[in-house]
């Protein structure tokens, strides 16, 4: 089956930092990925939609400053959390499809600003 | 527009006996249900999908769910809990029409009693 992976799995940093979140499409081409974030005991709130070599695309009330993301090639997007905060302390995790309705779930990756 | 309601925040159930997890959707057009299954401190595992084919779809694990239009409805069962089945799982709706957005249901967390 399809493979998404996600990297690091796990981050800590302090205020003030950024942090960089890749996900990674292992055997397949994937022209869409999305960005969710997951919340203590909540469901996924999907960020954004990302296509390959385009701008990606915001939920509403997501700063897309600040949550930077980069769809550079057809097995690759990243997340990049500028100036993370506490508040920005979340489980993130990506999906990928190549183009039909199943999307394809990476595991992952907790951050944790301190 | 799409929605997803899934009935029950929190089911408990004992070791062998048969699960049920409700989930009812809305969709403005024909709808791809998808179920996927998190564990603590996991990313999603995909279980099963309906994306207008048999209505009633097979997946991992030996659970199984029922597409019933009339109903808009789309339950997950299990005819026999295991420990290992205890998770969070979620009911997912995807609309056709080119764009894979899709709407996640708030979660079921299933509780297996030995």
């Amino acid at each position: 089956g399809a493979v998404v992976s996600q990297h690091p799995s796990w981050v800590i940093c302090k205020s003030g930092t950024s942090v960089k979140i890749e996900c990674r499409s292992l055997d397949f081409q994937a022209t869409t990925m999305f960005w969710y974030r997951q919340f203590p005991k909540q469901s996924l709130m999907l960020m954004a939609t990302s296509n390959e070599g385009s701008k990606a695309t915001y939920e509403q009330g997501v700063e897309k400053d600040k949550f930077l993301i980069n769809h550079a090639s057809l097995t690759l997007s990243t997340l990049t959390v500028t100036s993370a905060h506490p508040e920005d302390s979340s489980f993130y995790i990506c999906s990928a499809t190549g183009g039909r309705e199943t999307q394809y779930f990476g595991p992952g990756t907790r951050l944790l600003v301190l | 527009a799409q929605s997803v309601t899934q009935l029950d925040s929190h089911v408990s159930v004992s070791e062998g006996t048969p699960v049920l997890l409700r989930c009812n959707y809305s969709s403005s057009y024909s709808p791809s249900l998808f179920w996927y299954v998190q564990h603590p401190n996991k990313g999603l595992q995909l279980l099963l999908k309906y994306t207008s084919a048999a209505t009633l779809v097979k997946g991992i694990n030996g659970f199984e769910a029922e597409f019933k239009k009339s109903e808009t409805s789309f339950h997950l069962t299990k005819p026999s809990a295991h420990m290992s089945d205890a998770a969070e799982y979620f009911c997912v709706v995807s609309s056709a029409g080119g764009y894979q957005k899709v709407t996640f249901g708030i979660g079921t967390k299933l509780q297996v009693i030995p």
